[in-house]
C-alpha cells in the first residue's frame, strides 16, 4: 500500500509561473486535504475536499485553487507563484471527517519561489 | 480566530527519561485532539488522539491528557527512546471535517 503519494518532491518555480501539486491515495479515502508548513509554524489548511468532485476552501486559500475530479486524486494548482508561497506543502486524506478518523500525510513537496 | 499554541519550542531530554509536550487551544467548543510526530524530511505522522468527553487516554509509552477547564493538552512520553526525536505537533478540530489547526510544534531532542 503506498498510501498517500505527493508529486513532485522538490520544485523550484519563477515568478509568475504556474504549476500543479498532484496527491494520489490509494485508501479509498472520502477526504482530502492540502496543507503548508512554514519555519516555524504548524501545518496550515489551505483547501479541502469532502468527497469526489467537491472543494472547499481552509485557512490559507488565496493564491491556489484544488480540483477533485476522481475520488483517489487531490490536485492543488497555482496559477501565479509568488514568493509568498514558498513552503513545504502536504497532502493528506482520512476514510471520513465528519466521523472523526486519522488523517495520513504524505512525504511534502518542498516548493520555492524565486 | 482559533489558535493553538505550545509551550516549548525545544525539549531535550535523557534517553530513558520521561517527556512532556504541552500545549494550549483557545476554542472552548474543540471536540477532538490530536498529537502528530513529525521526523525530518517526513510528513506528520499520527500519535494518539483524543475527544473531549476524555481527559485521559493511553496509547504504547504514549499518554494524552486533556484539561477542558484551562484548555490545556499534553503529550506524555515514557521511557524516551532516540527514535523519539522528532517534531510534535498538538492538532485541534475546528468544526469537524478534520479541519484541523495546528500549532508551531515542539523539537524533541533525546541525549544519551
Amino acid at each position: 500500500n503506498a498510501g498517500v503519494t505527493q508529486t513532485p518532491k522538490f520544485r523550484v518555480l519563477k515568478t509568475g509561473q504556474s504549476m500543479t501539486l498532484l496527491c494520489a491515495q490509494d485508501m479509498n479515502h472520502e477526504y482530502m486535504y492540502w496543507y503548508r508548513q512554514d519555519p516555524g509554524m504548524g501545518l496550515r489548511l489551505i483547501h479541502y475536499s469532502v468527497g469526489e468532485g467537491t472543494t472547499a476552501k481552509g485557512e490559507v486559500p488565496d493564491g491556489y485553487n484544488v480540483s477533485r475530479l476522481k475520488k483517489q486524486n487531490f490536485l492543488l494548482g497555482l496559477e501565479s507563484a509568488a514568493p509568498s508561497q514558498t513552503s513545504v506543502y502536504f497532502c493528506a486524506s482520512s476514510l471520513l471527517g465528519g466521523v472523526i478518523a486519522e488523517a495520513f500525510f504524505g512525504q511534502g513537496t518542498r516548493l520555492t519561489v524565486v | 480566530g482559533e489558535s493553538v499554541g505550545l509551550h516549548l519550542p525545544t525539549l531535550s531530554v535523557q534517553e530513558g527519561d520521561n517527556s512532556i509536550i504541552n500545549c494550549a487551544y483557545s476554542n472552548s467548543a474543540s471536540d477532538y485532539f490530536i498529537w502528530y510526530k513529525q521526523e525530518s524530511g517526513k510528513g506528520p505522522q499520527f500519535i494518539i488522539d483524543i475527544r473531549s468527553n476524555m481527559d485521559k487516554r493511553q496509547g504504547q509509552r504514549v499518554t494524552v491528557l486533556l484539561n477542558k477547564t484551562v484548555k490545556h493538552l499534553s503529550l506524555q512520553i515514557a521511557a524516551t527512546q532516540p527514535g523519539d526525536s522528532a517534531v510534535y505537533f498538538c492538532a485541534v478540530d475546528s468544526g469537524g471535517y478534520n479541519k484541523l489547526i495546528f500549532g508551531a510544534g515542539t523539537r524533541l531532542a533525546v541525549h544519551p
